[in-house]
């Protein structure tokens, strides 16, 4: 198994209040993907990373920020929780090889109440 | 924008073979990814195709028409451990980043 460990894996939070999920990894793969997932619409593409201090916005971006500070972490902030983010969130690895399959964490599920 | 249509859910009987298709509709495609994910665990990879064809992997083969826009993946030998969400999943070729489809889930009766 990849070494991917996310952190919190679930957590209750109230309306507005910051909330930072943890991703890590001890596999040295470059590439990092926020995802959530929710019934009806599959996991959607947060935020992405291509190595330390290198990250993009996917399709569902709003209300969320991240950052890369070293290889192994890639941080996932809500800047001020919404029920609408109540979901399941996962992390992703891999490398840049364009047939590289995707390692996924064991995700956090959150509630926003 | 890319749409990813896949059957919201099948069932079949222990033994038997079923296919679960997937269309899709994207620019920039490289490839397509098949992952199984079981309830409450993560995603996990099963096959990826860039080829138009078929690719066999024991009891699960997965096909590719780019042409098309299309892909299936079929499960053979059915087992009540197959019972998962199978999700389709299209990468591009800038980053390696996947647009999945809303999964199939395959329930596998006795």
């Amino acid at each position: 198994d990849a070494g991917i460990t996310q952190s919190p894996r679930h957590k209750v939070t109230e309306t507005g209040t910051p909330v930072t999920l943890r991703c890590h990894q001890t596999e040295n793969h470059r590439y990092m993907y926020w995802y959530r997932q929710d019934p009806g619409h599959g996991l959607r593409l947060i935020h992405y990373s291509y190595g330390v201090k290198d990250t993009d916005k996917g399709e569902v971006s709003d209300g969320y920020s991240v950052s890369r500070s070293k290889t192994e972490d890639f941080l996932l902030t809500l800047e001020s929780a919404t029920s609408s983010q109540t979901s399941v969130y996962f992390c992703a690895i891999t490398d840049p090889g364009l047939d590289a399959e995707a390692f996924f964490g064991q995700g956090t599920r959150l509630t926003v109440v | 924008g890319q749409n990813i249509d896949q059957p919201t859910e099948m069932t079949a009987t222990e033994g038997a073979i079923v296919q679960i298709n997937c269309t899709y509709q994207t620019s920039g495609f490289n490839g397509l990814f098949w992952y199984q994910q079981h309830a409450g665990e993560a995603p996990t990879f099963l096959s990826y195709n860039v080829l138009d064809g078929l690719e066999e992997k024991g009891r699960f083969s997965s096909f590719l028409s780019r042409s098309k826009g299309y892909s299936y993946l079929l499960l053979k030998e059915l087992q009540m451990k197959d019972s998962a969400s199978y999700l389709c999943a299209v990468s591009k070729a800038a980053g390696n980043k996947l647009t999945f489809g809303g999964g199939t889930r395959v329930l596998v009766k006795p």
